[in-house]
């Protein structure tokens, strides 16, 4: 059983660019949670994926957008990129959309933006 | 809303003490509770977490937390560390209606031989 991985490990971009961020989720689970992780911060939710439907969303700008394939993995997409978006950007799978699911989180990407 | 206030930023303890790590929560529903970890440069650990019932839970790696609503708190505990328990660790919280998970600040745990 793989664990969740991410793709790239690290990317630097310049304000303005476009960016793709991808995320595998564990075997046998069908959600997928978005967070972006600022230095020194906790994890701030972006949106969530179930069976490739978004599945709630926190309060972030619609510059950030996402998929989830039929094989339940996910994309996430932030355009017009902003100084501010340099972060960490985790993603987490769970077995279902219960609450009661334990989130497993994969290594996250490293996001700069000069 | 839900909000979540880490008391402490760092942590500094000896190797072989307790260590006590202080969350508190504000939520005007009921929540599920969360403990999670993160070594350097690696994603979060789910420790532990309370859903219902007993309000003293276990995790892995001999942490434990208790839930206690009057105070709304869920403070981690572990009566004995580890230098390799030195690591970043979260509070969180979702609301039993929502989809969201609420983190807190975080607090960086330094064990020192």
């Amino acid at each position: 059983e793989t664990g969740v991985t991410q793709s790239p490990t690290h990317l630097i971009k310049t304000r303005g660019q476009q960016v793709t961020l991808r995320c595998s989720s564990q075997s046998g689970h069908n959600t997928v949670s978005w967070y972006q992780q600022a230095l020194g911060q906790g994890p701030q939710f972006i949106f969530q994926y179930y069976r490739e439907e978004e599945n709630g969303r926190g309060n972030f700008p619609p510059r950030f957008s996402g998929l989830q394939f039929p094989n339940y993995s996910s994309e996430l997409n932030v355009n017009a990129l902003e100084l501010d978006d340099s972060a960490l950007y985790l993603c987490a799978s769970s077995s279902s959309g219960a609450h009661t699911d334990t989130q497993y989180f994969g290594p996250g990407t490293r996001l700069t933006v000069l | 809303a839900q909000s979540v206030t880490q008391l402490d930023s760092q942590v500094p303890v000896f190797e072989e003490a307790p260590v006590e790590l202080r969350c508190n929560y504000s939520s005007s529903v009921s929540v599920y509770l969360f403990w999670y970890v993160q070594y350097p440069n690696q994603g979060l650990q789910l420790l532990l977490k309370y859903l219902s019932g007993s309000t003293l839970v276990k995790g892995i790696n001999g942490f434990e937390a208790e839930f206690n609503k009057s105070q709304t708190s869920f403070h981690l505990r572990k009566p004995s560390v580890h230098i390799s328990d030195t690591a970043e660790y979260f509070c969180a919280v979702e609301n039993t209606g929502g989809f969201k998970t609420i983190f807190g600040a975080g607090t960086r745990l330094f064990v020192k031989a």
